[in-house]
């Protein structure tokens, strides 16, 4: 079946860590998304990508790094500069582009602080 | 700029009760609007779109009409069951994809 993979589903981050998202898709859609989800707030918008090897920053890209080396993948970075991390994390993919209103939403990532 | 706001929850109902999840936008163009249900633990999937004035989205019983002359895009459905708990969000497309703050939906045997 196609779809979109996060792993790990729950994630902790020590103080001063780097920790790496994986987000993979085999639906061969031609653009990948990550938003941050928080208690009582909508989505938004960190990264995404449009093509391989190409990226644009989101509405909160502060603290976050990504890469897209291959169409299937696009793994999300939290570096030690996001000071508040915690968060649900989810991964999009649509075909065709960018393509907000043709979604497909992976089935998320927590990311907790110790 | 463009915003979604949509009805604070909690909101908790007895089985077969109707539902009204109350949802505006403010937008500077045409955009399309859609209704997202997360359920526990889960990402999110799209539960209903509309792209124009006057559409009505509708899947597993859940309608929602494009109110132009409101701005308001209310997610209702007739007879709520116990599987349909979720977190429901309302979200506008315009050049990008924005959410509302996502209303609470428990629905009691």
């Amino acid at each position: 079946d196609g779809g979109i993979t996060q792993s790990p589903k729950y994630l902790f981050r020590k103080e001063g860590q780097n920790v790496t998202l994986s987000c993979e898709q085999n639906l061969n859609h031609d653009a990948m998304y990550w938003y941050r989800q928080d208690p009582g707030q909508g989505l938004r918008l960190i990264y995404y990508s449009q093509i391989v090897n190409d990226f644009q920053k989101g509405d909160i890209a502060e603290g976050y790094s990504v890469s897209r080396e291959k169409k299937e993948s696009f793994p999300l970075t939290v570096t030690s500069a996001q000071k508040n991390p915690t968060a649900f994390y989810l991964c999009a993919s649509s075909i065709g582009g960018v393509r907000y209103e043709k979604l497909f939403f992976g089935s998320g990532t927590q990311l907790s602080v110790l | 700029g463009n915003s979604v706001t949509q009805m604070e929850g909690p909101v908790t109902l007895s089985e077969e009760a109707f539902l009204t999840i109350n949802c505006t936008y403010t937008a500077t163009g045409y955009p399309s609007l859609f209704w997202y249900v997360q359920y526990p633990g889960e990402g999110l999937q799209l539960l209903l779109k509309a792209t124009k004035a006057d559409d009505k989205g509708s899947n597993k019983g859940f309608e929602a009409t494009y109110r132009k002359e409101t701005t308001s895009f209310h997610l209702e459905k007739g007879s709520v069951q116990v599987s349909d708990s979720a977190v429901y969000f309302c979200a506008l497309s315009e050049n990008n994809l924005f959410f509302g703050t996502g209303t609470r939906l428990t629905v009691i045997p």
